[in-house]
């Protein structure tokens, strides 16, 4: 089972500046099947990075997700007040066909 | 609008059981694999089991291996997890959530539902 480190635990920001979230797994993620998400308090996940760097619909463009093998990134380029919130990534499309989430990434206003 | 729509939560002893059930809107629920996701209080979040299309594969996490049952009723767009020997750590927020690709459920997870909440305690 592949294991997702997610660094660092809390990122304080301002609005304004830019966000850099790592996520590290424990062996190759086949094929860049990594996907973001963000959570908000009292909402479900909502998806916003698909194939380590596709945005999903209705994503904006200061997000943008990079990398491949064990090393992932997600960039918010300009934090705009509600994108303070919980981010997650997830592997997908490994065998033995188990999905796995990391441990998550806040991203609180400084 | 696609929708997701879980039910069946509730408080439970240690070692009881609870069905979960989401019923799917808006799209064409026998296209999709689907999963369910739970969020333990102030956790993150961890993926449960999940199921092809037509029900033909599933998957588990361990920590759930040999208690839970995944089904799922095309006929009636509906997803269910049979959940049996429940223990402490299995309270949380259950989602469900459909896979982002057609027909497996290996995929990231495009639509969520808002869950349903367990809770086991005696």
């Amino acid at each position: 089972e592949i294991v997702l480190t997610q660094s660092p635990g809390t990122l304080s920001l301002s609005p304004g500046e830019r966000a850099t979230l790592s996520c590290r797994a424990s062996q190759s993620v086949s094929s860049s099947y990594l996907a973001w998400y963000q959570q908000k308090p009292g909402q479900a996940p909502r998806l916003l990075i698909y194939g380590a760097s596709s945005r999903a619909t209705g994503i904006p463009d200061r997000f943008s997700g990079s990398g491949s093998g064990t090393d992932f990134t997600l960039t918010i380029s300009r934090l705009e007040p509600e994108d303070f919130a919980v981010y997650y990534c997830q592997q997908y499309g490994s065998s033995p066909l188990v999905l796995t989430f990391g441990g998550g990434t806040k991203v609180e206003i400084k | 609008e696609v929708q997701l729509v879980e039910s069946g939560g509730g408080v439970v002893r240690p070692g009881g059981s609870l069905r979960l059930s989401c019923a799917a809107s808006g799209f064409t629920f026998d296209d999709y694999g689907m999963s369910w996701v739970r969020q333990a209080p102030g956790k993150g979040l961890e993926w449960v089991s999940g199921i092809n299309w037509n029900g033909g594969s599933t998957g588990y996490a361990d920590s759930v291996k040999g208690r839970f049952t995944i089904s799922r009723d095309n006929a009636k767009n509906s997803l269910y997890l049979q959940m049996n020997s429940l223990r402490a750590e299995d309270t949380a927020l259950y989602h469900c959530a459909r896979g982002g690709g057609l027909y497996y459920y290996y995929y990231y997870m495009d639509v969520w539902g808002k869950g349903t909440t367990v809770t086991v305690s005696s």
